[in-house]
């Protein structure tokens, strides 16, 4: 069975242009979760999808955004990029929102902005 | 909002030693997990503890469900050098859904 996908693994943007990040669940796997993990940081909830809803979003301010498609595979879209931005931003995908049996990750992607 | 206070943040051990770490909190949690991350890789989940005063073994690896509900440990025994990454803490309440709050890590190092 395939994990969690992300890609691009790595993503080198300029600040204040836009990164799109992806996310493939597990198969039938409908919550799709999205952390930021700064360099040396633990994880920090950014976003939670399930059956193509935004069920709870983190603290962070609206140019992070995303959206579920109908096969639940997922994006991540952060606008105006600024140089903290730069993390590793791990998706994750659990069978359903009313689970709580923990996550599957991927392996994430790497945003570098320069 | 809801904090973990994982500890230590580094520990650099003997191949063989055992090992222990804690996430403290000031607000109950319903779950309590732990992940381990390698290098350039997500996060792995360990253990998952669901009730309070839980005691689960998945090896060498035990943790347990504190009584208050607002902490939680980790043991190793005998380390390995593959037990070498970083120890992640994750709590759960459940009127937040599927989301975790994760700790800020034990960074874990084993000389052989």
């Amino acid at each position: 069975e395939a994990g969690v996908t992300q890609s691009p693994t790595h993503l080198i943007k300029t600040r204040g242009q836009q990164a799109t990040l992806r996310c493939s669940p597990i198969s039938g796997h409908t919550s799709v979760y999205w952390y930021q993990q700064a360099l040396g940081l633990g994880l920090q909830f950014l976003l939670w999808y399930d059956e193509g809803e935004e069920r709870n979003r983190g603290n962070f301010p609206p140019r992070f955004s995303g959206r579920q498609f109908p096969n639940y595979s997922s994006e991540l879209n952060v606008n105006a990029l600024e140089l903290e931005d730069s993390a590793l931003y791990l998706c994750a995908s659990s069978p359903s929102w009313t689970g709580t049996y923990g996550y599957t990750f991927g392996s994430g992607t790497r945003l570098t902005v320069v | 909002g809801q904090q973990l206070n994982q500890s230590p943040q580094s520990m650099f051990i003997q191949e063989g030693e055992d090992v222990s770490m804690n996430c403290t909190s000031s607000s109950i949690f319903n779950t309590w997990l732990w992940y381990k991350q390698d290098p350039g890789e997500g996060p792995v989940l360990l253990i998952a503890l669901y009730k309070a005063g839980e005691l689960t073994s998945n090896g060498r690896l035990t943790a347990q469900f504190g009584i208050t509900r607002k902490d939680s440990f980790l043991n190793i025994s005998a380390s390995i050098p593959s037990d070498v990454g970083i120890y992640f803490c994750a709590g759960q309440t459940w009127n937040a859904g599927n989301m975790l709050t994760f700790g800020g890590g034990t960074r874990l190092m084993v000389k052989p």
